[in-house]
């Protein structure tokens, strides 16, 4: 079935260093993505979404890129800190749905 | 604070033994979900609701049952649970599907031996 993917489980990162973590999307017809971050014991946080009519957007310390062409979607965590080691997840929805799909996770150490 | 709230945190329970798992948002949130989280898998949904006495199945529906009597509460129930429904259980609400980020809750682990 469609889903949403992630091209590695695992990303160590030195401290100071810039993390990109990538994601591969399967339906065209996805219009909106969103990055989640979720420390150990805990419920996944927002860090930052796209819509599908952009393909960049910045936060604080991170960007989320977006490619149409290869469906695919990175985020990009500038100067990482041991604060941003967790398992980030990218998540798809088409057309307003009642469902988010997520894809697997990458885990990110940032190492000292 | 703006939270969702689930309990328990934990649980381990026997199987056949029916149990609930509660949730609460504080956002005036119309739309509520479960997903439960399994290694190489991600988040799942099991259950969502638009609203009061609005629910209908995600992609992992079976053996659960959900209600939503009222517009905050939004509790996840297992009839029987089973041991292949042992996992990391979330419930997560939104102010609107698809155009806002979903809140998720602290999760609730549980264990069907």
């Amino acid at each position: 079935g469609e889903s949403v993917g992630l091209h590695l489980p695992t990303l160590s990162v030195q401290e100071g260093d810039n993390s990109i973590i990538n994601c591969a999307y399967s339906n065209s017809a996805s219009d909106y993505f969103i990055w989640y971050k979720q420390e150990s014991g805990k419920g996944p946080q927002f860090i930052i979404d796209i819509r599908s009519n952009m393909d960049k957007r910045q936060g604080q310390r991170v960007t989320v890129l977006l490619n149409k062409t290869v469906k695919h979607l990175s985020l990009q965590i500038a100067a990482t800190q041991p604060g941003d080691s967790a398992v980030y997840f990218c998540a798809e929805n088409r057309n307003y749905g009642q469902n988010f799909v997520f894809g697997p996770g990458t885990r990110l150490s940032v190492l000292p | 604070e703006a939270q969702v709230t689930q309990n328990p945190r934990y649980l381990i329970t026997v199987t056949g033994k029916k149990l609930t798992v509660t949730c609460s948002q504080n956002m005036n949130h119309e739309y509520m979900s479960w997903y439960r989280q399994d290694p190489g898998l991600g988040l799942r949904q099991i259950y969502y609701s638009m609203n009061v006495e609005v629910t209908d199945k995600g992609d992992v529906p079976e053996g659960y049952k959900v209600s939503r009597k009222e517009k905050r509460n939004f509790p996840l129930i297992l009839e029987s649970p089973s041991p292949n429904q042992t996992s990391l259980y979330f419930c997560a609400s939104s102010l609107s599907p698809g155009v806002t980020e979903a809140f998720f809750g602290q999760g609730t682990r549980l264990t069907v031996v």
